[in-house]
């Protein structure tokens, strides 16, 4: 089952602008992390904000988190060309195991 | 650095046969994961396993299983591959209690 729904699935934007992705969830989380992943490799962890928190930063990157709409933000700003990649959200329900999903957007950065 | 490996970043195989991918990790990490990768549908869980011969089934376990002998290798297996597993399998751990998954690069499995 997916838990995370990403929007857009893809955005294409200019080096140095903002990138804003979104991410929906339908159950109750009690994190939500966002990955990024390049061409053909494996993921690698960007973020982690927890459901009791509704904002965070790290660097260029800003998360937004609204449990009652069970919706997240990721935002990077001045994007760079190296920023081109699949960005996932993922969530850990509450009482659960498993670290689940979505679809992810795919970003590019022209330069 | 720490690091979760994957034996297998390409390989091709025909209908039928029987195919092995392997994760090792060196981090002494309790909680392994397989996942498979398509276009449009993320990361979708095959199966888990929280301790050295435990296993439990994700979402989409049919046509697969795993092995997990020792605690750094965790195994996914197909007994008999078909085309409609084709697809990128990713494999990741974490420690028991933590959130943040480390990932291997990934194998890509072509059946023909």
């Amino acid at each position: 089952s997916q838990q995370g729904e990403e929007d857009p699935q893809a955005l294409s934007i200019q080096e140095g602008e903002n990138a804003t992705m979104n991410c929906s969830y339908k159950t109750s989380i009690n994190n939500l992390q966002w990955y990024r992943q390049n061409s053909g490799r494996g993921l690698v962890h960007l973020i982690l904000i927890r459901s009791n928190e509704r904002e965070k930063h790290s660097g260029r990157l800003r998360v937004t988190l609204d449990t009652s709409k069970k919706s997240s933000s990721l935002l990077i700003t001045a994007s760079r060309a190296a920023d081109t990649a699949s960005y996932f959200c993922a969530t850990d329900e509450t009482g659960g195991f498993k670290t689940i999903f979505g679809a992810g957007t795919r970003l590019f950065v022209k330069a | 650095d720490v690091k979760v490996t994957q034996s297998s970043r390409y390989l091709v195989k025909r209908t039928g046969e029987k195919v092995f991918l392997e994760c090792v990790q060196d981090m002494d990490h309790e909680n392994m994961f397989w996942y498979r990768q398509d276009p449009g549908l993320g990361l979708r869980l095959i199966y888990f396993s929280y301790d050295v011969k435990m296993k439990e089934k994700g979402d989409i376990p049919e046509g697969y299983s795993v092995s997990r002998e020792k605690k750094e290798r965790f195994s996914l297996i197909l007994e008999s591959a078909s085309t409609n597993q084709t697809s990128m399998y990713l494999c990741a751990s974490v420690s028991a209690g933590a959130n943040v998954l480390t990932f291997g690069a990934g194998s890509r499995l072509t059946v023909l």
